[in-house]
């Protein structure tokens, strides 16, 4: 499985967007990248999945360049309530196990 | 539609006594996959399981096991429990014929070893 590398933490204001950049460079041809968001005393939740360029939900935007040896989750415009544990994970199937890190740990300021 | 539903939520046992956590997965969901997740780290993969059989096992020793059940639900025994595996219990599910398909976890169980 390939190893990823994201920020230990980040801080931002409510209203800004934020971006976390995650380093994968041994991503095979098979693997997804899957981002999950951890609340405190909670289990991850799935987030945004994508494979090349760029993918938008209701919630975030996960941008991969050509080489796929990075990848950035953007969330528009962060509220307190936005204040996780934020997981990069790359993987091949739904049905492997999933290899999470230490995550980027996000803290949104009023 | 009910999500992924673990039972208890809290749980305290002294240490070299044995526990059971339980699991209901998502509606429509056949796989069943379990972590630990320490204070400060991110979820531990211990094992998964699809009809009924333990179909991948992470680096756990042979104190954690668990079941599936004919209606999919799942349950994780751990004996002779130790201070270190005081942790947040995860469950996971998913189909297991859906490819690149985003896990779905319960809020877990809090397990204290004193």
């Amino acid at each position: 499985l390939a190893k990823t590398t994201q920020p230990i933490s980040m801080d931002s204001y409510e209203g800004q967007e934020v971006n976390i950049t995650c380093s994968h460079n041994n991503i095979a041809t098979n693997d997804y990248i899957t981002w999950y968001q951890q609340f405190p005393s909670q289990g991850p939740r799935f987030i945004i999945q994508g494979y090349k360029t760029k993918v938008t939900n209701e919630v975030a935007s996960l941008f991969i360049p050509a080489d796929r040896k990075s990848s950035t989750l953007s969330l528009p415009r962060v509220s307190l309530s936005d204040t996780a544990v934020y997981y990069c994970l790359v993987g091949d199937t739904g049905r492997r196990a999933l290899t999470f890190g230490s995550g980027t740990r996000l803290q949104v300021q009023p | 539609d009910a999500g992924v539903t673990q039972s208890p939520t809290h749980l305290i046992k002294t240490r070299g006594q044995q526990v059971t956590l339980r699991c209901s997965p998502k509606s429509g969901h056949d796989t069943v996959s379990w972590y630990q997740q320490a204070l400060g780290q991110g979820p531990q993969f211990i094992f998964q399981y699809y009809e009924e059989e333990e179909r991948q096992r992470g680096n756990f020793p042979d104190r954690f096991s668990g079941h599936q059940f004919p209606n999919y639900s799942s349950e994780l025994n751990v004996n002779a429990l130790l201070l270190g595996d005081s942790a947040l219990y995860l469950c996971a599910s998913s189909p297991w014929t859906a490819d690149n398909y985003g896990y779905t976890f319960g809020s877990g169980t809090r397990l204290t070893v004193v």
